[in-house]
């Protein structure tokens, strides 16, 4: 069985840019979280969505934003980029009704690099 | 504020000795916790899980104790191997919505 998937795995953009992130979960998991990893502030939950809603949610503004699509790959997006947001951006996937726990699964992330 | 923290960011251990991870937290309310390993290059990889009626718990090679009386979480791994260099995270989870993470123990292992 294939692994949780990234595209891009490397990103450069500039500030005031924007960005979409794509991440494919494992067949028949039906629930993605994102997650934000820098230096500084370490691992930070973003969002987790599931069967296309979003049903948590962490501490980060709005122009942090996603979807989930029917097929369950999800996407993340990034407006008005701003240089702190140079990252290490995660996506796991959960074969259960529980978002975090045994059945998640994370990807090998995008790394972006905002100049 | 929620917070959680470690009381190491590095850990040093002779091959074949046990480690022991610390992780303190500070929202009572937590009620389910979660260990991860991550390796250079790679995302994080769940190691073991603890529930807030539990204090102890035990899998292959690794024993996660939780006090709740002074909210600490421990990790505990038995006769560390070179595979297990890596950096280690507690996680709190809140009423199954809320996940936050501790800041990270490097942990390298001594031939």
């Amino acid at each position: 069985k294939a692994g949780v998937t990234q595209t891009p795995r490397y990103l450069i953009k500039t500030r005031g840019q924007q960005v979409t992130l794509s991440c494919s979960p494992i067949s028949g998991h039906r629930s993605v979280s994102w997650y934000q990893q820098t230096p500084g502030q370490g691992l930070q939950f973003l969002f987790e969505y599931f069967s296309e809603t979003q049903r948590n949610k962490g501490n980060f503004p709005g122009r942090f934003s996603g979807r989930q699509f029917s097929n369950s790959r999800s996407e993340m997006n990034v407006s008005t980029l701003e240089l702190g947001d140079s990252a290490l951006y995660l996506c796991a996937s959960s074969g259960s009704g529980r978002a975090f726990g045994d059945t998640q699964y994370f990807g090998p992330g995008t790394r972006l690099t905002v100049l | 504020g929620e917070s959680v923290g470690l009381h190491l960011p590095t850990l040093s251990v002779q091959e074949g000795d046990n480690s022991i991870i610390n992780c303190a937290y500070s929202n009572s309310a937590s009620d389910y916790f979660i260990w991860y390993k991550q390796e250079s290059g790679k995302g994080p990889q769940f190691i073991i899980d603890i529930r807030s009626n539990m204090d102890k718990r035990q899998g292959q090679r690794v024993t996660v104790l939780l006090n709740k009386t002074v909210k600490h979480l421990s990790l505990q791994i038995a006769a560390t191997q070179p595979g297990d260099s890596a950096v280690y995270f507690c996680a709190e989870i809140q009423g199954a919505q809320k996940l936050v993470f501790g800041q990270g123990t490097r942990l390298t292992i001594n031939p």
